[in-house]
C-alpha cells in the first residue's frame, strides 16, 4: 500500500517559471509532513516541517503548503541551483520512529 | 549545523564478505536511522534506534543487522552481503521528540 505520492517524476523548468511540486498521502492522522532537497550524489538536506492542514512554510524562492490530504511545494522563479531531486516524507501516528518517503521530483531548471 | 559523517562514500565487496558501515553524528541526537535508496523505491528503512543499545526494525531488515555502542555512533553489518544489496545506504539522526532528520552524504556500495 503505497502512502506517498509525488508528481510529477520528473520537470523542467525554465529559469524564472514558476511551479509546484505535490505531494499526496493516504495516512490518517498525520504526526507531521517533511520536505528534504537531495543533490545528486548526496544525502537528504531537510527543508521544511508541517504539521496541520493549512500550515504554510517559506524558505527563499519554496513554500510549502499543507491540506489534509496532499502537500505543495511551490517554487517562484526557480534558479538553476535549485535544480535537485525534492522528497517528501509523512510520519503516521503508531508508526513511532518510522517515517514513509515518496519516491521523489527531479525538478531541472534550464537558465 | 548537525553533522552526520559515514565512513565511506564508495564501497565495493565481493559476495559472502561481511560488511561495516558506520555513522557518526555530533549533535547529540538520540534518533539514528539506517536506510537504502534505490532508483524508483525511495528511501527505504533498514533500522532506528532511540538510544544506545536499543534498536528496531524498519520495513527491509532481512540480511542486516545494527550495533549502537555509544549514543553518537550507529553501525550498519551486512553479515554476508549479496548483489541485491548493492544500493546507496544513508544514515541519519534527529532529536528525540523531534521528528525532522539529518542525513549523512551516504555510501554507495556495490557487491560483485
Amino acid at each position: 500500500e503505497d502512502q506517498v505520492t509525488q508528481s510529477p517524476e520528473a520537470l523542467r523548468l525554465q529559469e524564472g517559471e514558476s511551479s509546484s511540486l505535490n505531494c499526496s498521502y493516504t495516512v490518517s492522522g498525520l504526526r507531521g509532513l517533511f520536505w528534504y532537497r537531495q543533490d545528486p550524489g548526496k544525502g537528504p538536506e531537510f527543508l521544511f516541517t508541517l504539521y496541520s492542514a493549512g500550515e504554510e512554510k517559506e524558505k527563499e524562492r519554496l513554500k510549502a503548503t499543507l491540506t489534509k490530504k496532499e502537500s505543495f511545494l511551490h517554487i517562484t522563479a526557480p534558479k538553476p541551483e535549485d535544480s535537485a531531486t525534492y522528497l517528501c516524507a509523512v510520519q503516521a501516528p503508531n508508526t513511532g520512529n518510522q517515517f514513509y518517503f515518496g519516491t521523489g521530483t527531479s525538478l531541472t531548471v534550464i537558465p | 549545523d548537525v553533522k552526520v559523517t559515514q565512513s565511506s562514500r564508495y564501497l565495493v565487496k565481493r559476495t559472502g564478505e561481511k560488511v561495516f558501515l558506520e555513522c557518526v553524528q555530533d549533535m547529540d541526537h538520540e534518533n539514528m536511522f539506517w536506510y537504502r535508496q534505490d532508483p524508483g523505491l525511495g528511501l527505504r528503512l533498514i533500522y532506528f534506534s532511540y538510544d544506545v543499545k536499543m534498536k528496531e526494525k524498519g520495513d527491509i531488515p532481512e540480511g542486516y543487522s545494527v550495533s549502537r555502542e555509544k549514543k553518537e555512533r550507529f553501525s550498519l553489518i551486512l553479515e554476508s552481503a549479496s548483489t541485491n544489496q548493492t544500493s546507496m545506504y544513508l544514515c541519519a539522526s534527529s532529536v528525540l521528540d523531534r521528528y525532522e532528520q539529518y542525513f549523512g552524504p551516504g555510501t554507495r556500495l556495490t557487491v560483485t
